[in-house]
């Protein structure tokens, strides 16, 4: 079955510094691949996506290639600030299902401090 | 303003009681999901509906059923809560782009 793996939080640190989340997925045929991001007290937010091989997400500084060699979806930013505290999670979703549900890594938590 | 609304987003209750969670989507979308978070932050899938009349269990076995009479609502029920029922419970829907939208979820916690 298809499953996600992302390095374990929380990720603490300082504002300006360089942020990498890893994820790796495990998955039949090639999926969509997704990044969503949690606010306390809030529901997912998709952050960015790429849908095949080779293709970079972007958005709000954040980026993340699709490596189907690696079968990872890393997660960076060059200079993150506090207010990109939250918790990050990485989600595939299998095209040659109907129902195309998510299924996501266990969540990665980012504290920046100031 | 096409978005996805869930209500109550705090609910705290008594064992035994029944509940319904709201979930309304005014983007059209066809698929629907509701998913349970655990306080480990894991996400898993409970229920999902293709569309009006048509709903499915998702990977999580969950004693809370669903109905879709209407494309935009997709309610979740529990016929008698329970302690091990404390979760938040997230609902999205999917577009044709294969992103899927969330609601900012709601908080149960049975007691």
């Amino acid at each position: 079955g298809n499953s996600v793996t992302q390095m374990e939080g929380p990720v603490t640190l300082s504002e300006e510094a360089f942020l990498t989340i890893n994820c790796t997925y495990t998955a039949t045929g090639y999926p969509s691949l997704f990044w969503y991001v949690q606010y306390p007290g809030e529901g997912l937010q998709l952050l960015l996506k790429a849908t095949k091989a080779d293709d970079k997400g972007s958005n709000k500084g954040f980026e993340a290639t699709y490596r189907k060699e690696t079968t990872s979806f890393h997660l960076e930013k060059g200079s993150v600030q506090v207010s990109d505290s939250a918790v990050y999670f990485c989600a595939l979703s299998d095209k040659d299902t109907g129902r195309r549900a998510l299924t996501f890594g266990s969540g990665t938590r980012l504290q920046v401090q100031p | 303003e096409a978005d996805i609304y869930q209500t109550p987003r705090y609910l705290v209750i008594g064992t035994g009681k029944k509940i319904t969670l709201e979930c309304s989507q005014t983007m059209g979308h066809d698929k629907m999901y509701w998913y349970q978070q655990d306080p480990g932050m894991e996400l898993h899938l409970i229920h999902y509906s293709y569309g009006v009349n048509s709903t499915e269990k998702g990977d999580l076995s969950s004693e809370s059923t669903v109905s879709r009479i209407r494309t935009e609502h997709f309610p979740l029920t529990l016929e008698s809560a329970r302690p091990s029922h404390t979760s938040q419970y997230l609902c999205a829907s999917r577009s044709g782009y294969n992103e899927q939208f969330f609601g900012p979820g709601t908080r149960l916690t049975v007691l």
